[in-house]
């Protein structure tokens, strides 16, 4: 099955400064790779996703990159704000299914 | 985005009681629902796909027989928790994909058993 890796496993930076978390998927057959942020005690939410047949989205200060040679894809925040601080999950979609990351634990500081 | 509730938000309930908790598309037409358990500070495992009209397809691990998932409509799943433990207290998110590959969550279900 599709293994996907997410790095860092927690994220420090100062508000205004920029985030990014970076995601590796095994199987070159994914063609679908959303974010999700997922705030304590709440379902995850979408917040961008990019198909196969894309480079670079972007949404204000959120954006998403994809290298589908390398098979990795990183969100990249910026101009981070305290209402930021959350967790981020990425997933990659084979076998009709989503396979998520880790997580990563991104705090704003004021 | 689309929207999906999920009822109740949290329950606790005695063990050996069952438990159901319900999942709805709200504005669009969800073909296949998912169904996920999430531990602490964990990411989410994915338990069973819900095809509308069919059985569910349960994930490696998952007994069939005590997490029984019905999807009776194209914008209602149920997930039924039968003869509950303790080991079972979780956090349990639906989700509800459409047809271009998007997948929302629901808030999730808080519970606990007694």
């Amino acid at each position: 099955g599709e293994n996907v890796e997410q790095h860092p496993s927690t994220l420090s930076v100062q508000e205004g400064d920029s985030a990014v978390i970076k995601c590796t998927y095994s199987d070159s057959a994914s063609n679908y790779f959303p974010w999700y942020k997922q705030e304590l005690g709440k379902g995850p939410q979408l917040i961008i996703d990019i198909r196969s047949n894309v480079g670079e989205k972007k949404d204000q200060r959120i954006a998403v990159t994809l290298n589908k040679t390398a098979k990795h894809f990183s969100l990249h925040i910026t101009e981070t704000q305290p209402e930021d601080s959350a967790v981020y999950f990425c997933a990659a979609y084979y076998d009709y299914k989503l396979s998520f990351g880790a997580g990563t634990t991104v705090t704003v500081r004021a | 985005g689309a929207v999906v509730s999920q009822h109740p938000s949290w329950v606790i309930c005695k063990s050996g009681t069952s438990v159901k908790i319900e999942c709805r598309s709200l504005d669009f037409q969800a073909t296949t629902m998912f169904w996920y358990r999430q531990f602490p500070k964990q990411s989410l495992m994915l338990m069973a796909t819900s095809n509308e009209g069919s059985k569910a397809t349960y994930e490696q691990g998952v007994e069939k027989d005590k997490f029984l998932i019905n999807h009776a409509s194209l914008t209602l799943s149920t997930l039924t928790v039968t003869s509950a433990h303790p080991e079972d207290s979780s956090f349990y998110i639906c989700s509800a994909k459409t047809r271009t590959y998007e997948q929302y969550f629901g808030p999730g279900t808080r519970l606990t058993v007694t």
